[in-house]
Formats: structure tokens, C-alpha cells, sequence
């Protein structure tokens, strides 16, 4: 089956540090991939997504690259901000009447 | 273009009473799903609705319901409330739904509490 499997946190960090959050999927076919980051007490944000192999999602900083011969979409962020923490999800979606497949979500917390 | 609201916002009930939450799509948004979010399970997909059709349905007990009117809105029905019901419900809309693989767009989800 679908399924999605992301780094187990909490991840913390110092402000301006790298961060790079492990996403890896197992999915028939070609899934589209997503970002979601949650802000403590709100709904998910769609940070970003990717639709075919090789695209590279971007948003607020935040990159991710669909690599199908790894089937990753790791999260990376080259200067984090106290503002970024987060809880962050990688999710797939395939078409063809499936629901969206979230990972367990990954908690960063940076630190000033 | 305002996005997915949901309400209430937060719910207290007790056990064996039964709720109705409710999500309002994006405008030109025809479909909507519902996930619960808890700690232990993460998120878990519950029931997709387009143009007032359930069209694809996860592993939950049929004490979990929902429907979708003409102008989109959703809402989710619980009955016999248990204390495992006390979640997150989310409501994500998007323009066509799972079986395009289309974007989904979240609402700021429903806190239920069972006591």
C-alpha cells in the first residue's frame, strides 16, 4: 500500500541553523508529494509540493526536490528562525480516488 | 479568496452524546474530506464528499457520518460519543478532489473533547 515515513523527532535547533527533515514514500505509480507545516493550536499549511520526479518545491525558504530512484522529498531549509517551529508532515497523494497519506509528522522546535 | 473555516471551534461533550461539526469549502472548491488528529494516530482520513457524494471513505465505525450540501459546505456527525473520539477534525477542500490528486487546503480543524 501508500504509505510515508519521516524522521522521528523532536528536532531542535539553534536560530540559523541548516534543517533537513527525512521524507521517504512507497506508492505505485507517481504520486504527487506535499509539505504540510502545523503551528501550534492551527490547521495544516500546504508549504509546498512537488507533482513529477525531479521537481523542486519552494516556499518561505523551504526546499524539497522529488527524487523517484530514492522516493525521498526531504524538507531542507538553509536558515531556520524561531518563527519556523513547527510541527512539518510529508504527505502523498496518487490519483485516482485515495486519500492523502500523511507521515507522523516531525516537531521542530528552534531556539534563539 | 477566504479560506476553509470550520465551526466551532473547539466542543466539550460528554460521553454517548452526539456532535455535528461543520466546514465551509473555498469558494469553486466541490470537494471536501475530513481527517481526525490525534496524538497516538496521527492524522487519519475519514470521508471525502464531491458534489454531495461520498466518494471515498477510511476505516472508521458508522457512528462517523457526514454529508455535503449543494453550496459545498460539509458537516461531520458523531454519535455515541466515545472518549477516543477526542481529537483534531480537520476539513480540507480542493478543487477536484482525491481522485485528481489535487491540492487539498486545510481548515483550522474542530477541538472535540469527550469527559
Amino acid at each position: 500500500g501508500n504509505s510515508v515515513t519521516q524522521m522521528e523527532g523532536p528536532v531542535t535547533l539553534s536560530e540559523e541553523a541548516f534543517l533537513t527533515i527525512n521524507c521517504t514514500y512507497t506508492a505505485t505509480g507517481y504520486p504527487s508529494l506535499f509539505w504540510y507545516v502545523q503551528y501550534p493550536g492551527e490547521g495544516l499549511q500546504l508549504l509546498l509540493k512537488a507533482t513529477k520526479a525531479d521537481d523542486k518545491g519552494s516556499n518561505k525558504g523551504f526546499e524539497a526536490t522529488y527524487r523517484k530512484e530514492t522516493t525521498s522529498f526531504h524538507l531542507e531549509k538553509g536558515s531556520v528562525q524561531v518563527s519556523d517551529s513547527a510541527v512539518y508532515f510529508c504527505a502523498l497523494s496518487r490519483p485516482g480516488n485515495t486519500p492523502l497519506v500523511f507521515g507522523k509528522g516531525t516537531r521542530l522546535s528552534v531556539i534563539a | 479568496k477566504a479560506g476553509v473555516t470550520q465551526t466551532p471551534r473547539y466542543l466539550i461533550k460528554t460521553r454517548g452524546q452526539q456532535v455535528t461539526l461543520s466546514c465551509s469549502p473555498i469558494s469553486g472548491h466541490r470537494s471536501v474530506s475530513w481527517y481526525q488528529q490525534t496524538p497516538g494516530q496521527g492524522l487519519q482520513f475519514l470521508f471525502e464528499y464531491f458534489s454531495e457524494t461520498q466518494r471515498n471513505k477510511g476505516n472508521f465505525p458508522g457512528r462517523f457520518s457526514g454529508r455535503q450540501f449543494s453550496n459545498s459546505r460539509s458537516e461531520m456527525n458523531v454519535s455515541t460519543l466515545e472518549l477516543g473520539d477526542s481529537a483534531l477534525y480537520l476539513c480540507a477542500s480542493s478543487l477536484a478532489g482525491t481522485q485528481a490528486g489535487d491540492t487539498q487546503y486545510f481548515g483550522p480543524g474542530t477541538r472535540l473533547t469527550v469527559l
